[in-house]
Parts: structure tokens; C-alpha cells; sequence
């Protein structure tokens, strides 16, 4: 199994360009989540989606864009970049009724806005 | 809306030796659970251990366990044997039950391990 596979995996935007961060996952899980992380800082939730069809906002969702057409992905989108969104994002997943409440994790999506 | 508090931004410790990293946090729930993660420089997050706010009894995992007092709100993790594969960015983190699994993070504590 893959898990939890972002891409890309380092990327560098433009002001006001627009792009998409993937993200997909093969273990079947029906929760997934979409991090950012800030130099010296914990991760913020950004958006989440408890299944296909249904998203909904988190801690930080200005600026972004979610969809789940599918249980196995969960891609992210900035449509019109700003430095502030320089991070690093991190895509997750588990499993419902798996109530050990422990998250996958994938590698992380280091994003640069200049 | 919970607060995780991480106190230490970094910590040092010498290569066998045993080291507490400090978490509080605030709720009002009842039902919860506690983590740790550990980050190391790859990025990856790894679930190091976990503690249901329901159980009693302190989480232990090989080297690592922890201090759960419930009333206080703390929740540290203690480190034994330190190893130098054990240096990397820990972060707590809180989770209410049936809150969709949304995890709130602490800022974390940077720990490097000295040989």
C-alpha cells in the first residue's frame, strides 16, 4: 500500500497564479483532512471531508478550495496565490469507526509564493 | 475551541538519558483523546502515542509513555533511553471525540538528542 501520496511534493507559484495540490489515498479511509504548517508552528486545518460529497471548512480555509468527488482523493486548490500562503501542506486520512483517532499522514507539499 | 499549549520550544538532551516534553490544553469536552507526533527533517508525521481521556491508566509505548492528569489538563511525554534517532520536532495534539476525527495541534517542541 501507498497510503497517503502527495503531489508535488515542492513547488513555487507566482502572486495571483493558481494551482492545484493533490492528494490521494488507497487504504479506503472515508475521513480526510488538508493541513497547513507555518515555520515554528503546529499544523491548522485547512478543510476537511468525512466522505465523498461532503466537505467542510476548518481552522484556516480562506484562500482555498476543496472537492471529493471519490473516496480516494482529496485535492486542494489556491486560486489566487498570496505570500501568506507560503507552507507547508499536509494531506491525511483515516478511518471512521477506527477510533483510535490516528491520522495517516503524507509526506507534505512545500509551497513557496513570490 | 480547544488550545493546545507547548511550552518548550527546544530541548536538548544526552544520548541514554530520559527527557519530559510539556503539553497542556483546554476543553470543555468530557470525551477525548491526546497525542503525540513526532516530525523528524523528512517531514513525516508519526503517531509516537496515544491516551483516551476515559482511561485511568497512563499510555506507554517501548520508550516512550506519559503523564495524563486529566484534572491539570497535562499531558507530558517522557523519553527514556534517548536515542539519536529520537531527535525531531514533537508536536501534542487533542482530538474530541465524534469532532469528524479534526485534530488541534500544539506548537511544538523542537528536541535534539546530544551524543
Amino acid at each position: 500500500n501507498a497510503g497517503v501520496t502527495q503531489t508535488p511534493k515542492f513547488h513555487i507559484l507566482k502572486i495571483g497564479q493558481s494551482m492545484t495540490l493533490q492528494c490521494t489515498q488507497d487504504m479506503n479511509h472515508n475521513y480526510m483532512y488538508w493541513y497547513r504548517q507555518d515555520p515554528g508552528m503546529g499544523l491548522k486545518l485547512i478543510y476537511y471531508s468525512v466522505g465523498a460529497g461532503i466537505t467542510d471548512k476548518g481552522e484556516v480555509p480562506n484562500g482555498y478550495n476543496v472537492s471529493r468527488s471519490t473516496t480516494e482523493d482529496f485535492p486542494l486548490r489556491l486560486e489566487l496565490a498570496a505570500p501568506s500562503q507560503t507552507s507547508v501542506y499536509f494531506c491525511a486520512s483515516c478511518f471512521q469507526g477506527l477510533d483510535t483517532g490516528e491520522l495517516f499522514f503524507g509526506e507534505g507539499s512545500r509551497l513557496t509564493v513570490l | 475551541a480547544q488550545t493546545v499549549t507547548q511550552s518548550q520550544p527546544e530541548m536538548s538532551v544526552q544520548e541514554a538519558e530520559t527527557v519530559t516534553l510539556s503539553c497542556t490544553y483546554d476543553t470543555s469536552e468530557s470525551n477525548y483523546y491526546l497525542f503525540w507526533y513526532k516530525q523528524p527533517p523528512s517531514r513525516q508525521m508519526i503517531l509516537v502515542i496515544r491516551q483516551e481521556a476515559y482511561k485511568q491508566q497512563n499510555a506507554t509505548e517501548n520508550r516512550f509513555s506519559v503523564n495524563f492528569q486529566k484534572a491539570a489538563k497535562s499531558f507530558s511525554l517522557k523519553i527514556s533511553d534517548s536515542q539519536l534517532g529520537d531527535t525531531a520536532m514533537y508536536f501534542c495534539a487533542f482530538m474530541a471525540s465524534g469532532s469528524a476525527r479534526q485534530l488541534t495541534f500544539g506548537s511544538g517542541t523542537q528536541l535534539t538528542v546530544l551524543p
